[in-house]
Parts: structure tokens; sequence; C-alpha cells
């Protein structure tokens, strides 16, 4: 059974500084892997999709990367900013459905 | 651009009695969904739909909830029966091809007394 970990729970940096978050996966045998933005009581928005042939996906301030093999991603966040204060999730695709993990909550201090 | 919604964004009901949640997926979108979120839980896959039937299911998909796509442009999730463990986040989610991004709704806010 597919089990998704992220490390670390929460995370407080100043604003400024380049973090990453990790998600790792037990089952190599993915489709994808997403990651999300949820904002308290909200709903998820995507960030970055990374297909199981790619290494890595870019959007703005964010770099996300895939290790399939070794059943890790990262997510890169470039200069945070107090706007980036959110818990981020990390799902993979190891079928029809979605396996999440628990999400890094992030607060990026002014 | 083109966004799923749902309805109602909160809804309260008594132990026992039913719920639907409904859901407008992306108008051309084939694939839909329905997690929910435990408060302070992980989102967890509910079930999935495609080609209007079930593709899959998850254990916690019991015989007290069901899905439908009444027409062409709503999903909608039904619990029969309301548990206090049913209090959750719902999210639908649609998704176009198979390599697609699945994209999620704002989510409806059940709590159950």
């Amino acid at each position: 059974k597919q089990e998704v970990t992220q490390i670390p729970a929460a995370l407080s940096v100043p604003e400024g500084e380049n973090l990453v978050l990790n998600c790792s996966f037990t089952d190599s045998a993915i489709y994808n892997l997403q990651w999300f933005r949820q904002d308290p009581g909200k709903g998820l928005t995507s960030l970055l999709l990374i297909q199981s042939s790619q290494r890595e996906q870019t959007s703005g301030r964010l770099n996300a990367s895939l290790d399939k093999s070794s059943g890790r991603s990262t997510l890169y966040i470039a200069a945070s900013q107090p706007g980036d204060s959110a818990t981020y999730l990390c799902a993979v695709r190891p079928d029809n459905d979605m396996r999440f993990g628990a999400g890094t909550r992030l607060t990026v201090k002014p | 651009e083109p966004e799923v919604t749902q309805t109602p964004s909160h809804q309260v009901t008594q132990m026992g009695q039913e719920v639907i949640l409904r859901c407008v997926p992306i108008s051309n979108h084939l694939y839909f969904y329905w997690y929910r979120q435990i408060l302070g839980q992980k989102v967890e896959f509910l079930v999935s739909f495609y080609n209007n039937e079930i593709s899959e299911k998850s254990e916690i998909f019991d015989d007290q909830f069901s899905v439908e796509r009444p027409d062409g442009s709503n999903f909608t999730l039904k619990i029969r029966s309301t548990k206090l463990e049913d209090s959750a986040m719902y999210f639908c989610a649609s998704r176009g091809t198979g390599v697609g991004t699945q994209y999620f709704g704002p989510g409806t806010r059940l709590l159950v007394l």
C-alpha cells in the first residue's frame, strides 16, 4: 500500500530565505506526483505536477524534483514571502486515485 | 480559467440524516473524484468515477455512500445516514486526460451533530 510521508511537519523561516520541503513515498510505481497548497479551511491549489518520466518542474519561485527510484520529491521555494505561508501537500497517483501526505505547515515571518 | 465548483460550502446536519454534496466538474473533463479531509488529518481518497460508473473506491466508501452523475454537468456524493465521524471537508476533483492534473473544488465542510 502506497504511503506518503512529508518532512518536516512544520517549518518557520524568515522572509527571503530559500527552503526545501521533502516528500517520500513507498512504492515507486506511480503515474505522477503533485504538489498542492492549502490555506487554512480552504481547498487545494495545484502548484506543480511531475509526470513519472520527468525529473523536475518549475513555476516561478517554485521548483519540484522527482526521484522515482528512491521514492523522493522535493519542493524548493526561493526567496520566501509571507504570502507563501500555508500547508504544502504532496500527493502521488499510483492508479486512479491520489495518496496524500500529511503536509508541511510553512510560516514565513516578515 | 475553468474551475470545479461545489455546493453548499457548509452543511450542518443531524446524525442519521441523508446529505447530498454537489459538484460541477470542469466541462470537458472525463474523470471525477471525491476526497475527504477530517480536521487535522490527511486528505483521503473516497471514489473515482469514469464513463458513468465507479472505477475505484477506497475502504472508506461503504454502502452508506453513493455517487451519481445525474446530468451532463453535476456530480454528486450522497451519504445515506450520516454519522458523527462523517464530519469532514469533502473535496470534488476532475481530470481531463489520462495523465492530466486533477483540479480540486473548494470543498464542502460537513458537520454532523
